[in-house]
């Protein structure tokens, strides 16, 4: 069974531009969640996405958007980024049921400058 | 907004102490699960709670969601230098999507060998 994947591991970025960030969801799994985690602080839902569409959303701006594929992986776009964008970004897969169980990735650390 | 808080903040005791982190959720919840954060890793999932008054077990670890399900803690004996790392509750609301969690802002637990 694999786990679920992120890429890249870290990346840095200035303000104003854009990022996309990846995930491979854990085998069997058809839902994809993404969370943004600062420093010293818990996961933030940021959207999830189910049958490639949106299925919630937290609050975050539009300029945090997302995809998922066929394959059930995913990407999670910032555009113009700013200095409190710089985060652990987490992505979560599971099944859709009611209070499923999150199996995270690693993380992608995007630093700001 | 909905906010799930927890307390202490930190967490510093003698191998072979007990633990107890408390989380409180500003509204009635569908359930709450508890998540383990390694120093440097991934949320890996705990336990998931559903029923009023609920009371599992693992090993050592024990957890409670409160008659209200309104609030819930983890309790660890005789703790381990393996117990080390942040413990986050995350409670859903009825309703939302399953993905989105609320989480707090984590114990975080270090075990003086």
């Amino acid at each position: 069974e694999t786990g679920v994947t992120q890429s890249p591991t870290h990346l840095i970025k200035t303000r104003g531009q854009q990022v996309t960030l990846r995930c491979s969801s854990q085998s069997g799994h058809n839902t994809v969640s993404w969370y943004q985690q600062a420093l010293g602080q818990g996961p933030q839902f940021i959207f999830q996405y189910y049958r490639e569409e949106e299925n919630g959303r937290g609050n975050f701006p539009p300029r945090f958007s997302g995809l998922q594929f066929p394959n059930y992986s995913s990407e999670l776009n910032v555009n113009a980024l700013e200095l409190d964008d710089s985060a652990l970004y987490l992505c979560a897969s599971s099944l859709i049921l009611a209070g499923a169980e999150q199996f995270f990735g690693p993380g992608t650390r995007l630093t700001v400058l | 907004g909905q906010q799930v808080m927890q307390i202490p903040q930190y967490q510093h005791v003698q191998e072979g102490e007990d633990f107890t982190t408390y989380c409180n959720s500003s509204t009635t919840l569908s359930n709450i699960q508890w998540y383990k954060q390694r120093p440097g890793g991934h949320p890996v999932f705990l336990i998931q709670l559903v029923k009023s008054g609920e009371v599992k077990k693992q090993k050592r670890l024990t957890f409670q969601f409160g008659e209200a399900k309104k609030n819930s803690s983890l309790h660890i004996t005789a703790t381990q230098t393996t117990d080390v790392g942040t413990y986050f509750c995350a409670g859903l609301n009825y309703g939302g999507s399953q993905g989105n969690l609320i989480f707090g802002k984590g114990t975080k637990l270090s075990v003086k060998p």
